[in-house]
């Protein structure tokens, strides 16, 4: 089993859709969690820490739920600017991210 | 930007020869992570460093080594390359010890193996 898993994708949505993503993971000792943005032949960039309240920055919501060992993201309204590759990564002494979910927005 | 940079950008190399791959860091990072992402993959830990140590490893082989300078650069250095090896190697930092701390990555080197 591998430590973090993500749906598989590729998502195709329509500018202004609503689009989740979910994620797995296998740790149960993991204790920081965040959802990364990778662009096209760039590197990841952070998009946002997730906290086990659930957390909100703008159009994008996180949750956490460590019961289940699992994480999503929510995006609102979505954006052309939004197509790209979005990596949950869980963080135990060190890093494991997930293998990333492609997303495209249409017009 | 991250203020974290990588040299080179692109390199291709043959099987069985060795590569260093180097990252300049920003002032004050006292960790470093490398990662390795093939196509169409995540990034993969192989190692970090914190303050010239390494203290976490990944699993990949010995033919994988760091090093860690007190200016806090770094080097990734792979022996006896395999056509596997082709991959875009990511360095990554942030100002504790825990890499579990938000990352900030460097653009990346692309490696190509033939």
């Amino acid at each position: 089993r591998k430590e973090v898993e993500q749906d598989p994708g590729p998502f195709n949505v329509p500018e202004g859709a609503t689009v989740a993503f979910n994620c797995t993971y296998s740790n149960s000792a993991s204790q920081s969690f965040f959802w990364y943005r990778q662009d096209c032949r760039k590197e990841p960039k952070l998009l946002m820490s997730v906290y086990s309240s659930g957390n909100e920055d703008g159009r994008f919501t996180a949750q956490l739920n460590r019961a289940s060992q699992y994480i999503s993201l929510l995006i609102r309204d979505s954006k052309l600017s939004d197509s790209a590759t979005y990596l949950c990564v869980v963080g135990h002494n060190d890093m494991r991210f997930g293998a990333g979910t492609r997303l495209t927005v249409k017009p | 930007e991250t203020g974290v940079t990588q040299s080179p950008t692109h390199l291709i190399k043959t099987r069985g020869q060795q590569v260093t791959l180097r990252c300049s860091s920003q002032s004050g990072h006292n960790t470093v992570s490398w990662y390795q992402q093939a196509l169409g993959q995540g990034p993969q830990f192989i190692f970090q460093y914190y303050r010239e140590e390494e203290n976490g490893r990944g699993n990949f082989p010995p033919r994988f080594s760091g090093l860690q300078f007190p200016n806090y650069s770094s080097e990734l250095n792979v022996n006896a390359l395999e056509l596997d090896d082709s991959a875009l190697y990511l360095c990554a930092n942030n100002p504790g010890r825990g890499g579990e701390e938000t990352q900030y990555f460097g653009p990346g080197t692309r490696l190509l193996v033939l």
